[in-house]
């Protein structure tokens, strides 16, 4: 089915281990988005990509980086992850629908546990 | 940065009942969304309103963008047990630097027992 591919879906890490977060979508959507979410706070912007080839900082950008390998992928980054990182992790994207639809579509999370 | 407040933070629904759930925002939005997430899944999207004032339904939900484009609310009649979820509002102010959403805290639609 079409849509938003994030991996792994699962993950622990120890404190000061790095990592990567894949996502990639076949929707020839431009932007994609990066977010966490975490009990009692919705969703939180880390990072997001207007367009292949330009990165902008969110909400919740420290501790993490970004990169647009093409259109389809937008990766994120852990250097040292941090207990704090601990959380569920959503890629989006964003495109236009049917009827002028500008909602995101949302990957199934990668949860992040860091020991 | 702009801070959506969404209300009430949890609810308890019995089969047949109607619920209805809000946002309000300090900000100006250009749209509203209106989001549900099942355990294990990535928000998926239910209503879209692009105008102030406006009103729209999909099935038994029903969807208010507020005249002053600083709220919304949710109604869902008829409530069945599926629609136990969290429901997210989130609100877009399209610019030159994209459409970036900011959502609210999430309503955590539970089952009475």
């Amino acid at each position: 089915n079409a849509g938003v591919t994030q991996t792994p879906k699962f993950q622990v890490l120890k404190t000061g281990q790095s990592m990567t977060l894949q996502c990639a979508q076949d929707m020839n959507h431009n932007s994609m988005y990066w977010y966490r979410q975490d009990p009692g706070m919705g969703l939180r912007l880390i990072y997001y990509s207007a367009s292949e080839g330009t990165t902008d900082k969110g909400e919740v950008p420290n501790g993490y980086n970004v990169s647009r390998l093409n259109k389809r992928e937008f990766s994120l980054r852990l250097e040292s992850a941090a207990p704090s990182q601990t959380s569920v992790y959503f890629c989006a994207s964003q495109g236009q629908g049917a009827g002028g639809n500008y909602g995101y579509t949302f990957g199934s999370g990668t949860r992040l546990t860091v020991v | 940065g702009q801070q959506l407040n969404q209300s009430p933070q949890s609810m308890f629904i019995q089969e047949g009942e109607d619920v209805s759930m809000n946002c309000t925002s300090s900000s100006i939005f250009n749209t509203w969304l209106w989001y549900k997430q099942d355990p294990g899944e990535g928000p998926v999207l239910l209503i879209a309103l692009y105008k102030a004032g406006e009103l729209t339904s999909n099935g038994r939900l029903t969807a208010q963008f507020g005249i002053t484009r600083k709220d919304s609310f949710l109604n869902i009649s008829a409530s069945i047990p599926s629609d136990v979820g969290i429901y997210f509002c989130a609100g877009q102010l399209s610019s030159a630097a994209g459409n970036k959403l900011t959502f609210g805290g999430g309503t955590r639609v539970l089952v009475k027992p």
